[in-house]
């Protein structure tokens, strides 16, 4: 069965300082994708980072790195720099290689940047 | 990035009508789209998948003929929700992805607050 873990319901960090927001997952496929989504009080799911499987590279995006550590299967996300606006829902994905690539999604953890 | 475009963004209906949500992908052919239920300060929970021009795959304990589901084109893919009841009551959200491209991110709609009273 596939299964992503987010353990920390909440996290508070100082504004400009790093945060990293913990997921482990669980699979027997493969071949899989994972990725982390943001989803402010509006509700919309902003995509931030994906990576996949077999990348050798942890994947960066801007302010956004991938943790990805496979033999532990953890895919944690560092936020660099946290910005006030970076308070959100944060949510860990997997979509694994077979099932018509349906994504699932961890628990959650709720960022709180103070000023 | 592609463009999902999810109406209405919020309803109130009364408790027994009928409500339907579109999903439609502005820029990309999707031949999948998928159908989440989030509950307050919750995860998202598949609800099922909807592939075009066939029957939409439940999730274990989804009533199909409660949560009717078609995938009619492309582009687009409903989801009504049948003799609604405050229980029914929920933030919907549907996500596409580009059949062309494997593993890459799934683009979702704003989401749809369903309101049954």
């Amino acid at each position: 069965a596939q299964k992503i873990t987010q353990t920390q319901p909440g996290m508070f960090v100082q504004e400009k300082e790093a945060v990293t927001l913990d997921c482990t997952y669980d699979t027997s496929d493969p071949s899989y994708g994972l990725f982390w989504y943001k989803q402010p009080s509006s509700g919309e799911m902003i995509f931030l980072i994906y990576q996949g499987s077999y990348d050798q590279q942890n994947a960066t995006e801007g302010r956004y790195s991938l943790n990805f550590q496979k033999a532990r299967k953890s895919a944690n996300l560092v936020i660099s720099a946290s910005q006030l606006g970076d308070s959100a829902m944060y949510f860990c994905a997997m979509s694994p290689g077979t099932g018509g690539f349906k994504t699932i999604f961890g628990a959650g953890t709720r960022l709180f940047v103070k000023a | 990035g592609a463009v999902v475009s999810q109406h209405p963004s919020w309803v109130i209906c009364k408790s027994g009508t009928s409500v339907k949500i579109e999903c439609r992908s502005l820029d990309f052919q999707a031949t999948t789209m998928f159908w989440y239920r989030q509950f307050p300060k919750q995860s998202l929970m598949l609800m099922a998948t909807s592939n075009e021009g066939s029957k939409a795959t439940y999730e274990q304990g989804v009533e199909k003929d409660k949560f009717l589901i078609n995938h009619a084109s492309l582009t687009l893919s409903t989801l009504t929700v049948t003799s609604a009841h405050p229980e029914d009551s929920s933030f919907y959200i549907c996500s596409a992805r580009d059949f062309r491209q494997k593993n890459t991110e799934a683009f979702f709609g704003q989401g749809t607050r369903l309101t049954v009273v």
